[in-house]
């Protein structure tokens, strides 16, 4: 199994949808983390989870929700989106949120229609 | 926060020539990372580099920390390099990686 997984890869939704982005880690680490990469964007951290807290969040729209239900699972939770959400949403996970390295699954390639 | 600047924005070589990427950064990091973003999205990881000078293969980089600043060098490049690289870096108090704009690379045969 790869180190980082993201389900779906790519999600066309409507703006009136409610859907979910998945992200499992088989790392063993504590920390998972969401990324937004925008088209012409640098990538902007959206969420981190440290032991399964909220350490961070990062101004985003309440329109996007995370839960982490346990050190292995992430997931981001979609609904009233509007066009300019479309963005490939990347997951990322570390051991610990410090001196440590972070490794990133595949992303989910997000259209808003 | 921490600022990431990485140049050029651009690059174009041709099959086997040598390149040089530079990322400076506004402030003291305990982490550095390099990534190649393939064509599908996905982050691969290069190099994890705080400090020092590592090598893998054609690769290498190196961080002078003191002076806020990594390299990584490509050598003779191959279409496969393709793609854009990404400078991150995490603030001595920060929770999160921290990216710069990127490098997109264009390697042709």
């Amino acid at each position: 199994e790869t180190g980082v997984t993201q389900t779906p890869r790519h999600l066309v939704m409507g703006m009136t949808n409610k859907k979910s982005l998945k992200c499992e880690q088989h790392l063993g680490h504590n920390a998972m983390y969401w990324y937004k990469q925008s088209a012409k964007k640098p990538l902007e951290l959206m969420f981190v989870y440290s032991l399964e807290e909220r350490v961070e969040n990062n101004s985003v729209p309440s329109r996007f929700s995370p839960e982490c239900p346990n050190s292995s699972h992430l997931f981001l939770h979609l609904h009233t989106l509007q066009p300019e959400d479309s963005a490939l949403y990347l997951c990322a996970s570390s051991q610990g949120t410090r001196n440590t390295e972070a490794f990133f699954g595949q992303g989910t390639r997000l259209t808003v229609v | 926060g921490i600022q990431v600047e990485q140049s050029p924005p651009d690059l174009i070589l041709q099959e086997g020539a040598n390149s040089t990427l530079r990322c400076n950064f506004s402030d003291s990091v305990n982490n550095l990372q390099w990534f190649h973003q393939n064509p599908w999205g996905q982050l691969i990881n290069l190099f994890y580099i705080p400090s020092g000078t590592k090598q893998n293969g054609r690769l290498s980089a190196t961080t002078v920390a003191t002076e806020r600043y990594s390299l990584l060098y490509i050598s003779s490049s191959q279409t496969t390099d393709s793609g854009v690289y990404f400078c991150a870096v995490r603030g001595a108090a920060g929770n999160k990686l921290t990216f710069g704009g990127g490098t997109r690379v264009l390697v042709k045969p």
